[in-house]
């Protein structure tokens, strides 16, 4: 199957501070990408649909000053977490669809996700 | 709007014994059905999906899994559970139409007994 890459794989960071997770595409092009939000035990909360060379598509309830997404490259979308705090220690997880999510047929693929914890 | 539903917590099963993880869905429309598993830490393997066709799916690792329209279930299923098997694994389903959203279910947390 394809390959999505997550950067970093956890990470430990001040309260206040800003934290940048990137996804990758490795062996296929993807214009959309989604990102996820999973509390322990529980399942995936989409966050926000990426698009690249657009704006991205944030789901009612997610703060888009908090959650920047960038969607440089058909290859690349990054989640900033703004000005973190305790409550947005999670697991972040990516996916992109093969395909372009052009078609709904098409499978999603996900990264390794990203564990974020903010002391 | 779709969804899905996944009704056991956990599902207790013996090494060798068949494995059954069972999910409902709704959807308008011909459903797509796909099932992913989740290893502690990790983001969510694909297994296997339905889009059209035999109703009967095979996927990796041996699993396979069944569209049943009438039953509106997708039950994944394995003959003989490994204890590598132990796992949280999710069902999901998008509408052949409108904006390719996954919908998950709460995911099922499989543990297989040596």
């Amino acid at each position: 199957g394809a390959v999505v890459s997550q950067h970093p794989s956890w990470v430990i960071c001040k309260s206040g501070t800003s934290v940048k997770i990137e996804c990758r595409s490795l062996d296929f092009q993807a214009t959309t990408m989604f990102w996820y939000r999973q509390f322990p035990k529980q399942s995936l909360m989409l966050m926000a649909t990426s698009n690249e060379g657009s704006k991205a598509t944030y789901e009612q309830g997610v703060e888009k000053d908090k959650f920047l997404i960038n969607h440089a490259s058909l290859t690349l979308s990054t989640l900033t977490v703004t000005s973190a705090h305790p409550e947005d220690s999670s697991f972040y997880i990516c996916s992109a669809p093969t395909g372009g999510a052009r078609y709904s047929t098409d499978t999603q693929y996900f990264g390794p996700g990203t564990r974020l914890t903010v002391l | 709007a779709q969804s899905v539903a996944q009704p056991e917590d956990q599902v207790n099963v013996a090494e060798g014994n068949p494995l059954t993880v069972k999910c409902t869905y709704s959807v308008s429309g011909n459903p797509y059905l796909f099932w992913y598993v989740q290893y502690p830490n990790r983001g969510l393997q694909f297994l296997l999906k339905y889009i059209t066709g035999d109703n009967l799916v095979k996927g990796s690792y041996g699993f396979e899994a069944e569209f049943n329209k009438s039953q509106t279930s997708f039950h994944l299923k394995k003959p003989s559970a490994l204890v590598s098997d132990s796992a949280l694994y999710f069902c999901a389903v998008r509408a052949p139409y409108g904006n390719n959203r996954l919908a998950f279910g709460k995911g099922n947390q499989v543990v297989v007994i040596p």
